[in-house]
């Protein structure tokens, strides 16, 4: 398909472990966004690229969350010594616009289960 | 305050009612703003964007008010197939990042 795709669809780790999800956004989208969903609330913002670089990653809970997009496409956000708090869904979105002003289009998300 | 706040709901209606959510937002100099649609466990979809002059889309009409900081949504004629959550959401003065509400849950039943 032409949409954004996450991967894997579900994550179950213990607490301590390291975890990476990948995400491959729509071709030619030249911005790619993280979103960490806790259940009941709205997406929070985490981190965002322009082609390589990453701009804001103001939204990084800690140091402990990693982000990269090396070639401008394919992104991995990483979570080393994982810890229950983590749990949540991990959003990926892209979009053509480098201003904001278009819509970002969502993948299905990761799930993610701490123990 | 949040940046971004709106009615948790949820609002229960009868099919063929129209029913309206307001937002309201905390930075003046917000730029951009949009309405989307999540479905339980699923991801976020754009419903419609919310120009200043206002937009409507079939039975979905969209208002922006800059001077309240507010936007809402109106739907008319619900259907069940619009239960969900809506999010406003709006694009903040510095950079490319959108800032979410936390939504409001829609219930349409028959």
């Amino acid at each position: 398909g032409a949409g954004v795709s996450q991967s894997p669809r579900y994550k179950v780790a213990k607490r301590g472990q390291d975890v990476a999800l990948r995400c491959d956004p729509i071709s030619g989208h030249v911005s790619l966004f993280w979103y960490q969903q806790a259940l009941g609330q709205g997406p929070e913002f985490l981190t965002y690229f322009q082609n390589e670089a990453q701009l804001d990653k103001s939204g990084l809970p800690s140091d402990r969350f990693f982000a990269e997009r090396p070639e401008g496409s394919v992104s991995t956000l990483k979570i080393q010594r994982t810890q229950q708090e983590d749990s949540a869904v991990y959003l990926c979105a892209s979009s053509l616009s480098r201003t904001g002003d278009q819509p970002q289009h969502f993948g299905d998300g990761t799930r993610l289960s701490i123990l | 305050r949040k940046e971004v706040e709106q009615d948790p709901g949820p609002f229960n209606v009868p099919e063929g009612a129209t029913v309206a959510f307001n937002c309201t937002y905390s930075n003046s100099a917000s730029q951009s703003f949009f309405w989307y649609r999540q479905d339980c466990r699923k991801e976020p979809k754009l419903l419609m964007s919310v120009y200043s002059s206002g937009n409507e889309d079939g039975r979905f009409t969209a208002q922006l008010n800059r001077a309240s900081q507010y936007i809402s949504l109106l739907i008319r004629d619900s259907k069940l197939s619009d239960s969900a959550t809506y999010l406003c959401v709006v694009n903040m003065e510095y950079g490319n990042k959108l800032v979410f509400g936390a939504g409001t849950i829609l219930r349409v039943k028959s």
